[in-house]
């Protein structure tokens, strides 16, 4: 069974730039959720997707946002990067999002701002 | 304000004998809690969950225990294996939002098994 699928893996952009990462989900997954990891802050929760609507937000700026396509993949963006949005970026599914069922991640993207 | 703590950043541990990784949290609405592992330029990997209505789960070489009057959790993996050297993450859940959560991490702990 194929696991979280994460593109690309590895990116580098330069300050005021937009960048949009891919997560494609386990198959049969609906649940996406982002999380953002850092040396300082460790991983922190973004946001969640089930059924192209987003369900819950992390304590992050307007400038991240996300959507879901109607096959579950699911998009990340953010705006007007800044040097503090270097990070791994990983994405994580589950079948419905309920608690009690596990999050399954994908290796991430390495985003690093110049 | 770090929710969930790990205060170990490191632990070696020799082939063969236990490791304990620990975990505290501060916030009383947590009551779903997971392990995971992480190898470097790979993602997480799940390990093990407990609810809080348990105080211990089992599966295979890994135990976790929780003590919800004491808010802390323990992650025992008998015996170690120098293939267990990894970071672990304990993460919590309080079910905010009906039936989908988001996790909050501590910041992980690097375990070496030496041979």
């Amino acid at each position: 069974k194929a696991g979280v699928t994460q593109t690309p893996r590895y990116l580098i952009k330069t300050r005021g730039q937009q960048v949009t990462l891919s997560c494609s989900p386990i198959s049969g997954h609906r649940s996406v959720s982002w999380y953002q990891q850092t040396p300082g802050q460790g991983l922190q929760f973004l946001f969640e997707y089930f059924s192209e609507t987003q369900r819950n937000k992390g304590n992050f700026p307007g400038r991240f946002s996300g959507r879901q396509f109607s096959n579950s993949r699911s998009e990340m963006n953010v705006s007007t990067l800044e040097l503090g949005d270097s990070a791994l970026y990983l994405c994580a599914s589950s079948l419905t999002g309920d608690r009690g069922q596990p999050q399954h991640f994908g290796d991430g993207t390495r985003l690093s701002i110049l | 304000d770090q929710q969930v703590k790990q205060n170990s950043p490191s632990l070696s541990v020799q082939e063969g004998r236990i490791s304990i990784l620990n975990c505290d949290y501060t916030n009383s609405m947590f009551d779903y809690f997971l392990w995971y592992k992480k190898y470097p330029a790979e993602g997480p990997t799940f390990l093990i969950s407990i609810s809080s209505i348990k105080d211990k789960n089992e599966d295979g070489r890994f135990t976790v225990f929780l003590n919800k009057s004491a808010k802390h959790l323990s992650l025992h993996i008998v015996p170690s294996q120098p293939g267990d050297s990894a970071v672990y993450f304990c993460a919590a859940s309080d079910g905010s939002g009906g039936s989908n959560y988001k996790l909050t991490f501590g910041k992980g702990t690097l375990l070496t098994v030496n041979p």
